[in-house]
């Protein structure tokens, strides 16, 4: 079957730097998305990679490791407005998106 | 980046009426869209992918019938939820896909929160 995982829940202070690692076993692969959720609001999109390597956009970056079924969001100088929760989500072969269950990050002051 | 509008954004509703939620793309065509419900604290769960002109495809375990879903344009789909009930109140989004050379991306609307009482 097809499942994507990444960790309930982390939690970091505010200024520091977080990862949140997301595995996939997919149906084919067009594409890794990362997603925020602030609760009670729909997903806002972050990034995307196809292409192994990191992608950086200002205080977010994000790696794709196709051949690990392996991807990280890396989060820097982590403000409290970052606390929400992080969706991964991959494009099967169907370009279809499957969710992980979504990591709940928890900045602290 | 493109934008996705849903109306509306709240409703309650007194069970057994029906609720229809509107999807639109603003400001691109979009010939997929996508219907998914929300439980707190839970991650997104699919519920029909919508193709326009044609018949949307639901995912194991979603009634076809009470879910109803039309895609009459490239811009608009929408969701009735009939004869709705207390185990029905969640939250509903919508997204839309462009399709470009290479890339695809689907673009979320804001999200309808159903209350069945």
């Amino acid at each position: 079957g097809q499942n994507i995982d990444q960790p309930t829940e982390m939690t970091a202070t505010e200024g520091a730097i977080v990862q949140i690692n997301c595995t996939y076993q997919t149906s084919g692969f067009n594409g890794l998305f990362w997603y925020q959720q602030h609760a009670g609001e729909a997903p806002t999109f972050l990034s995307y990679n196809v292409l192994d390597g990191l992608e950086e956009k200002g205080r977010f970056s994000s790696f794709l490791s196709r051949s690990k079924g392996y991807s990280y969001l890396l989060l820097k100088e982590l403000q409290m407005k970052d606390s929400a929760s992080y969706l991964c989500a991959v494009m099967d072969s169907n370009y279809q998106l499957i969710w992980g269950a979504g990591t709940k990050l928890i900045i602290k002051p | 980046g493109a934008v996705v509008s849903q109306h509306p954004s709240r409703v309650i509703c007194k069970s057994g009426t029906s609720v229809k939620i509107e999807c639109r793309s603003l400001d691109f065509q979009a010939t997929t869209m996508f219907w998914y419900r929300q439980f707190p604290k839970k991650s997104l769960m699919l519920m029909a992918t919508s193709n326009e002109g044609s018949k949307a495809t639901y995912e194991q375990g979603v009634e076809k019938d009470k879910f109803l879903i039309n895609h009459a344009s490239l811009t608009l789909s929408t969701l009735t939820v009939t004869s709705a009930h207390p185990e029905d109140s969640s939250f509903y989004i919508c997204s839309a896909r462009e399709q470009r050379e290479g890339y695809n991306e689907q673009f979320f609307g804001p999200g309808t929160r159903l209350t069945v009482l």
